[in-house]
């Protein structure tokens, strides 16, 4: 069965450090999101990508964030400069919306730990 | 502003038990999608189910159902004589968007189910 794979798994950086997550979203799927999820709280929407740029964006999706499918297969989430606070585990999702609204593939996920 | 409420945060029950899990949302939008999640010990999120809000027929899958009603802004969830593999956090979610181009969801903050053996 097609899944959504995620790279690290667990990435530890020390403040102020940039950190790239990467993603492979479903071949046919045309729609890619990013969410994190902060220990023991809610999953939370970051961003939507979709035809080459960015959808939809929450107001965590700052300038330190950036998103780009640099190729066919990758999806990416870049983190600047990263904060204490950043430290979350962050999924990747993907989804074919023409045929089925909000239903997302979801990876592993990647945690992030800022130290 | 979209806001879904999981009251119950962690629920125990012995196996061929069963369990309701408690889901409210709020919404100014006439149209709008709820959903279901499970995210298993591996961590990622299944999608269970998606219901529109026209539509509020509940929903049978095997030992799973769907309670959806508008007049309470609820969308409750029952597993019928659970097993231990449903041992997982579910999450209930929103989507005000109805145009499918952009599936934002707005998650609650889920709900820890144990089973026992």
């Amino acid at each position: 069965e097609p899944e959504v794979t995620q790279t690290p798994s667990h990435q530890v950086t020390q403040m102020g450090q940039e950190v790239i997550l990467r993603c492979v979203p479903i071949s046919n799927h045309l729609y890619f999101y990013w969410y994190r999820q902060i220990l023991g709280q809610k999953v939370e929407f970051l961003v939507s990508f979709y035809n080459n740029e960015i959808s939809e964006k929450s107001e965590i999706f700052d300038d330190q964030f950036s998103v780009e499918r640099p190729d066919g297969s990758n999806f990416t989430l870049k983190i600047r400069s990263t904060k204490l606070e950043d430290s979350a585990m962050y999924f990747c999702a993907s989804s074919d919306s023409l045929t089925a609204i909000g239903e997302l593939f979801f990876g592993e996920g990647s945690r992030l730990t800022v130290l | 502003a979209q806001k879904v409420t999981q009251a119950q945060t962690e629920i125990s029950v012995v196996e061929k038990e069963d369990v309701t899990l408690d889901c409210v949302y709020e919404t100014r939008d006439t149209t709008y999608y709820l959903f279901w999640y499970k995210q298993p010990p591996s961590g990622e999120l299944v999608f269970l189910i998606r219901r529109n809000s026209f539509d509020e027929q509940n929903e049978i899958s095997g030992r799973y159902s769907w309670n959806f009603q508008k007049s309470t802004s609820s969308f409750n969830f029952t597993i019928t004589a659970s097993q231990v593999v449903d041992s997982a956090v579910y999450f209930c979610a929103l989507s005000e968007d109805d145009t499918g181009a952009n599936s934002k969801l707005t998650f609650g903050k889920g709900i820890t189910l144990s089973v026992r053996p």
